[in-house]
């Protein structure tokens, strides 16, 4: 296993069209996190997933926004009705879930540009 | 979520020691402090991470405050590879999300 990959790497959409990305973690890692990364930016949260369960969702993470990890391992991440705002970089990232406080491990990143 | 405040910017020669400071003043008991780097165009990387003492690895040392109010990172001889966004993140011990603020961009002079 290599790390954590992201398909596509680069998405140029039009407004209003929906858009999914995948994210595959890093085999035997329970947590999976996405993140948005707008440009001079830190990343910022938006949802994460211990095995099939969605436990925390942001704020930013809007009635446009889904995420899914239907079997625990694999996860997507959609949105509809795509926006001008939505373009920036998307990132997913993959941990354990040990006591005390564990790394997590970063994809590149889907870079989505909406027009 | 705690709030760590970073440096906007720093400048380092190269093969010369770089500290990297990071205030996190309202730190609870259960806050680890997490360092993460960025180069361009790619996701970020994990560097180090501790609680109380202070932490080495291959990448760096982690030199943490005995009242855990700030901490240093110091990477012990610059390379130009070395130059990134350095992220100071605290993240509970039951933590899922990390809180990124905007980072240090360390530029590093040959």
């Amino acid at each position: 296993d290599t790390g954590v990959s992201q398909n596509p790497r680069h998405k140029i959409t039009k407004r209003g069209q929906n858009v999914t990305f995948r994210c595959d973690p890093i085999s035997e890692h329970n947590r999976l996190y996405w993140y948005r990364q707008t440009l001079g930016q830190g990343p910022e949260f938006l949802t994460y997933f211990q095995n099939e369960a969605q436990l925390e969702k942001s704020r930013l993470l809007s009635d446009r926004f889904s995420a899914e990890r239907p079997k625990g391992s694999f996860s997507t991440l959609e949105i509809q009705r795509t926006e001008q705002g939505d373009s920036a970089m998307y990132l997913c990232a993959s941990s354990l879930s040990l006591p005390g406080s564990s790394e997590q491990f970063f994809g590149p990143g889907t870079r989505l540009t909406v027009l | 979520d705690a709030k760590t405040t970073q440096p906007n910017s720093m400048e380092s020669n190269e093969e010369e020691p770089v500290h990297l400071p990071c205030n996190h003043s309202t730190i609870s008991g259960t806050d680890y402090i997490h360092w993460y780097r960025q180069l361009p165009s790619q996701g970020p990387e994990y560097v180090i991470h501790g609680l109380t003492s202070n932490v080495n690895n291959r990448m760096a040392s982690l030199a943490i405050a005995e009242d855990r109010k700030s901490s240093t990172l110091i990477l012990h001889r610059a390379t130009l590879r070395d130059a990134a966004v350095y992220y100071c993140i605290l993240r509970d011990t039951n933590a899922g999300k990390s809180t990124f603020g905007d980072g240090t961009t360390l530029t590093v002079k040959p």
